[in-house]
């Protein structure tokens, strides 16, 4: 079975700053996908980032990018020129098996981002 | 552009009560699941879908039971409800992988449904 660690309960950060959110994963499968999903106040789950496991470049998206390590199996995110709207709960999730089976994401425990004006 | 819908928002029922939460998505998805969120614990998958007339377990079945009649639609079932299941409830859907289009594993969420059981 698949799981997913993030070790960092809640962090803060000043605005326009730079910060690192952390995950770990363990899994068997070397085919899989890695998100970083955006929990608002507002409840609605946003995807803010993926990334494949075969692909050895970084993600990117704008102010968000990851920092994956195949090997580690650890999947960071980095945001920069962190904005108010930045705060949110923060989940890791790693999904593998989907052609047949569905995707079915394995969620962290979540990350509780604030930024401080 | 209404994507994942998910009835009722809120909800209180009393320990052992009924009640069957509603998720209805307009993007021709073939997978559906139901996760719930709880406090430290991140999402948790309660059962899923890969097609209309069928169903599987996820991590933490127990206590519910789901049911996809129609490709859109997929219900979710507290037979008796107890209070360990207060939690807020994500119905989410995701399209099945057809070459050549590349499947994301992305998935898609309704806005949740807050069921408080006292």
């Amino acid at each position: 079975a698949q799981t997913v660690t993030q070790s960092q309960p809640e962090m803060s950060v000043q605005e326009a700053e730079t910060v690192t959110l952390s995950c770990t994963y363990d899994t068997s499968e070397n085919n899989y996908y890695l998100f970083w999903y955006k929990q608002p106040p507002s409840r609605q789950m946003i995807l803010v980032i993926r990334q494949e496991a075969y692909k050895q470049q970084n993600a990117t998206e704008n102010r968000f990018s990851v920092n994956f390590q195949k090997a580690a199996k650890s999947f960071s995110l980095k945001i920069s020129d962190s904005q108010l709207g930045d705060t949110a709960m923060y989940f890791c999730a790693f999904t593998a098996g989907w052609e047949t089976s569905g995707s079915r994401l394995t969620f962290g425990e979540g990350t509780q981002l604030t930024v401080n004006p | 552009n209404a994507g994942v819908t998910q009835t009722p928002k809120f909800r209180v029922l009393k320990t052992g009560q009924s009640m069957t939460l509603l998720c209805a998505q307009d993007m021709n998805h073939e997978y559906m699941y139901w996760y719930r969120q709880d406090p430290g614990m991140g999402l948790r998958l309660i059962h899923y879908s890969v097609g209309e007339g069928t169903t599987a377990k996820g991590e933490v079945p127990d206590g519910y039971n789901v049911s996809r009649l129609k490709k859109q639609n997929f219900l979710l079932g507290l037979e008796s409800a107890a209070p360990s299941q207060t939690s807020v409830y994500f119905c989410a859907s995701s399209q099945r992988p057809r070459a050549p289009v590349a499947n994301t594993g992305e998935l898609f969420f309704g806005e949740g449904s807050r069921l408080t059981v006292l």
